[in-house]
């Protein structure tokens, strides 16, 4: 596709279910990125993957959240046990290669509502 | 660690004043910074990055080292200038770009 494709745009959920959301990256970049956008919290990083190595998890909340990388293409960023402060715009982006943000491109998100 | 800090969430001033979004860092190493830009309904995007040394839209930012500051000026804004800016920073050789809260420019006609 021509840009990072965030699935679902929206998602409403009770609280205590498991959610999943995807994101499809630029075809051919390396990095991936995921971040949570909440109201007057900016984005929060929350994990990071390039290539073929080990993600760097350090930014998720919890061990209720975790994320995979398929094929070094497509992520999805699973939340268990859904909490209302789970709540916010997960956003999704990917660049060419680690560390060189003027080749980061985000996805339109997934706004994440727990009730 | 490493800090962004935006004090304003909203900023709104008129058609053709200037304008300054604030934006400090905390951090000891050299910085690389960002100010990104989310318009209503569209995506975050990279509207400059402090190496360019590049005016964007009219817009530019200086780092202050010595004040550890880089907020984004803009001498004349437009009403299409209203939209979410974050500013952010990413440390050489890292990944991790660290947000601030954001700030909202609202430009009234």
């Amino acid at each position: 596709g021509a840009g990072v494709s965030q699935s679902p745009s929206n998602k409403v959920t009770e609280k205590g279910k498991d959610v999943e959301l995807r994101c499809d990256p630029i075809s051919g970049h390396t990095a991936l990125y995921w971040y949570r956008q909440s109201l007057g919290q900016g984005l929060e990083f929350l994990i990071y993957f390039q290539g073929n190595s080990a993600p760097d998890k350090s930014g998720l909340p919890s061990d209720r959240f975790s994320a995979e990388r398929t094929g070094g293409s497509v992520s999805t960023l699973t939340i268990q046990r859904t909490q209302q402060e789970d709540s916010a715009v997960y956003l999704c982006a990917s660049s060419s290669r680690g560390g060189s943000f003027t080749e980061a491109f985000f996805g339109q998100g997934t706004r994440l509502t727990v009730v | 660690a490493q800090r962004v800090t935006q004090p304003e969430k909203l900023l709104s001033v008129f058609k053709g004043a200037p304008v300054e979004l604030k934006c400090n860092y905390s951090y000891s190493g050299s910085p690389e910074l960002f100010w990104y830009v989310q318009y209503s309904r569209q995506r975050l995007q990279l509207l400059l990055r402090h190496i360019s040394r590049e005016s964007i839209k009219g817009f530019t930012a200086d780092l202050n080292k010595g004040e550890t500051s880089f907020h984004l000026k803009k001498p004349f804004a437009q009403e299409e200038d209203s939209a979410m800016y974050y500013c952010a920073l990413n440390q050489f050789g890292s990944y991790k770009l660290i947000f601030g809260s954001g700030t909202r420019l609202l430009v009234r006609p």
